[in-house]
């Protein structure tokens, strides 16, 4: 099956600064790669995703880029605001069958 | 929108019985149902694929006698754990996807989650 490796596992950066959080992946079938975010307790929420036959894709202050050849994909996040703050996850999937998460990056926006 | 709702939000139940959860998709019709596990401050690890009317596939450690699934219509799927132990005490999440048109089949919708203590 697939395997989604996600580093770091924790950051921390001043507000107004950029994050950067990467995963790979096993599976070169998998096509589809969507990033969530999730707050104590709630559910995870789809913050942007990637489709194997695109390289970068940006949405506002959010952007994820995907090297299909070595199989990694990237979430960055510019200007950080405190509500940034949240655990992030990669997927990984085939088709929207099955996702594979990552192990997730605790990210803290300090003021 | 595409909300799906979870039930119960938490359950305590006594070692050595059974336990339902529910999960529906409210304003979509899900063909297909995922259900995971998660552990505090970890990941969602992938328990099985449900699509409806068909068996459910499992992913590979997790018991199918243990958490039985069942995705009966487009819009229910149920897990139910079965002689709960303490180590089965965990959060659950549903999610599910469709096939209809105007939604993308790769999105995958969440549940609220299901916290499930057992004593």
């Amino acid at each position: 099956g697939e395997n989604v490796e996600q580093h770091p596992s924790t950051l921390s950066v001043q507000e107004g600064d950029s994050a950067v959080i990467k995963c790979t992946y096993s599976d070169s079938a998998s096509n589809y790669f969507p990033w969530y975010k999730q707050e104590l307790g709630k559910r995870p929420q789809l913050i942007i995703d990637i489709r194997s036959n695109v390289g970068e894709k940006k949405d506002q202050r959010i952007a994820v880029t995907l090297n299909k050849t070595a199989k990694h994909f990237s979430l960055h996040i510019t200007e950080t605001q405190p509500e940034d703050s949240a655990v992030y996850f990669c997927a990984a999937s085939f088709t929207g069958n099955q996702f594979y998460f990552g192990t997730g990056t605790s990210l803290t926006v300090i003021p | 929108g595409a909300v799906v709702s979870q039930h119960p939000s938490r359950v305590i139940c006594k070692s050595g019985t059974s336990v339902k959860i529910e999960c529906r998709s409210l304003d979509f019709q899900a063909t297909t149902m995922f259900w995971y596990r998660q552990f505090p401050k970890k990941s969602l690890m992938l328990m099985a694929t449900s699509n409806e009317g068909s068996k459910a596939t499992y992913e590979q450690g997790v018991e199918k006698d243990k958490f039985l699934i069942n995705h009966a219509s487009l819009t229910l799927s149920t897990l139910t754990v079965t002689s709960a132990h303490p180590e089965d005490s965990s959060f659950y999440i549903c999610s599910a996807s469709s096939l209809q048109p105007g939604r993308s089949p790769y999105e995958q919708y969440f549940g609220p989650g299901t916290r499930l203590t057992v004593t």
